[in-house]
């Protein structure tokens, strides 16, 4: 059983277009978040969600829309794709709290905008 | 503004060699400090994380040693092995509900024959 799957794991998209990626995760855990690893494989937090409630969101352009119906899904949605928005978006999953520092991470969605 | 500075980029270690990996930090308000291993197409995975009550812990063959004075730390992967073959992010982040990790830039670990 994957703790924290993804999917699509590759997404190869027009400019311009509208997509989103899927994260469940099975460890009861009651915090998520999704990071974008670059082509320099800089990660970079983008947003978090504790209890289906947005605690943290970072600098991302308001074409990314998370959507977190239960704590144990965390969807990602992003409208009018650019080059830039090429990238790997890894979900994750942590306990709030004193533990919320012990990620446990998808094996990541490789989008590929062109 | 880059709080986690991580050196080397690359590193080429023979086999039964010892490989290290250095980061630096900026805000001292980071409390936890984990090193992440990421293989090729997978997810990156907790290795072994410390705490700044401590100046060393080790599991293992992989030891973080942890300098709080200069705000330092490094991972040290004893008798390394092809298997290490990865990329290691060093990490930081204080503790609480809202906290975040902020990551270093990655080392590209080859272990040779």
């Amino acid at each position: 059983d994957t703790a924290v799957s993804q999917t699509p794991k590759y997404l190869v998209t027009q400019m311009g277009n509208d997509k989103s990626i899927k994260c469940e995760q099975n460890l009861g855990h009651d915090t998520m978040y999704w990071y974008k690893q670059d082509s320099k494989k800089f990660l970079k937090i983008m947003f978090s969600y504790n209890n289906k409630e947005l605690i943290i969101n970072e600098t991302v352009p308001n074409r990314f829309s998370p959507k977190s119906p239960d704590k144990a899904h965390l969807n990602l949605h992003i409208n009018s794709l650019e080059l830039g928005d090429s990238a790997v978006y890894f979900c994750a999953s942590s306990w709030g709290g004193s533990g919320a520092n012990v990620l446990t991470f998808g094996a990541g969605s490789r989008l590929t905008v062109l | 503004q880059q709080q986690v500075k991580q050196s080397p980029q690359s590193l080429i270690v023979q086999k039964g060699g010892i490989s290290i990996i250095n980061c630096a930090y900026e805000n001292t308000a980071f409390d936890y400090f984990p090193w992440y291993q990421q293989f090729p197409g997978k997810g990156p995975a907790l290795l072994i994380a410390i705490r700044p009550d401590v100046s060393e812990k080790k599991e293992g063959r992989f030891t973080i040693s942890f300098n709080k004075s200069a705000k330092q730390f490094s991972l040290h992967i004893m008798d390394s092995q092809p298997g290490d073959s990865a990329t290691y992010f060093c990490a930081a982040s204080n503790t609480g509900t809202a906290s975040k990790l902020t990551f270093g830039t990655g080392t590209r670990l080859q272990v040779t024959l």
